[in-house]
């Protein structure tokens, strides 16, 4: 089955200090979509990138999708303690029929 | 608009009984999932569902079984619960023009 590695799997940063988390896919992908679940929370919806290369900012965030369409990441800017919580890719395959997801990188802010 | 919910939200079961969890969503979406998170695991697919009268196995099939007698239900029984099935689970349902799975705030089972 696809497999879908996300790292780092923990991040701790100064609050102001910047954040990435990375996706990598072992196959190419039609899409992949971000999504963050705050602590005791569930996931919630973030973005979805198609285009190979694509580039797409929301506010401090900014999402890339790989030119082979393999890997993406997620960058924070100026990190506040409202980003906490965890990040998960998830690949899309065939007509967004399933989602895998990454395993999430778990962000804790020192403030 | 409620969105998708679940119920129970908590649950304890000793080993061997069963139980069955409930998907409700009012977004008149074709597409649900049933998934399982566990620590360091991310989510992982249980069973999902292309449109009522439907569904298929996902990643983490064993254990369960699922109906979807109505479109806006989903359902996730487990016949006879083990320890390995303590988890929180989560049911989700897609908005096919936008690709975004909208999620149920979860259901935490204990099993002992």
């Amino acid at each position: 089955g696809q497999q879908v590695m996300q790292i780092p799997q923990y991040q701790h940063v100064q609050e102001g200090e910047d954040f990435t988390t990375y996706c990598n896919s072992s196959t190419t992908l039609s899409n992949i979509q971000w999504y963050k679940q705050r602590p005791g929370g569930h996931p919630v919806f973030l973005i979805q990138l198609v285009k190979s290369g694509e580039v797409k900012k929301q506010k401090r965030l900014t999402f890339q999708f790989g030119e082979a369409k393999k890997n993406s990441s997620l960058h924070i800017t100026a990190t506040q303690t409202t980003d906490v919580g965890t990040y998960f890719c998830a690949a899309a395959s065939f007509g967004n029929e399933k989602l895998t997801f990454g395993t999430g990188t778990r962000l804790t802010i020192i403030p | 608009n409620a969105g998708v919910t679940q119920t129970p939200k908590f649950r304890v079961l000793k080993t061997g009984q069963s139980m069955t969890l409930l998907c409700a969503q009012d977004m008149n979406h074709e597409y649900m999932y049933w998934y399982r998170q566990d620590p360091g695991m991310g989510l992982r697919l249980i069973h999902y569902s292309v449109g009522e009268g439907t569904t298929a196995k996902g990643e983490v099939p064993d254990g369960y079984n699922v109906s979807r007698l109505k479109k806006q239900n989903f359902l996730l029984g487990l016949e006879s619960a083990a320890p390995s099935q303590t988890s929180v689970y989560f049911c989700a349902s897609l908005e096919t023009n936008t690709g975004e799975l909208f999620f149920g705030e979860g259901s935490r089972l204990t099993v002992l």
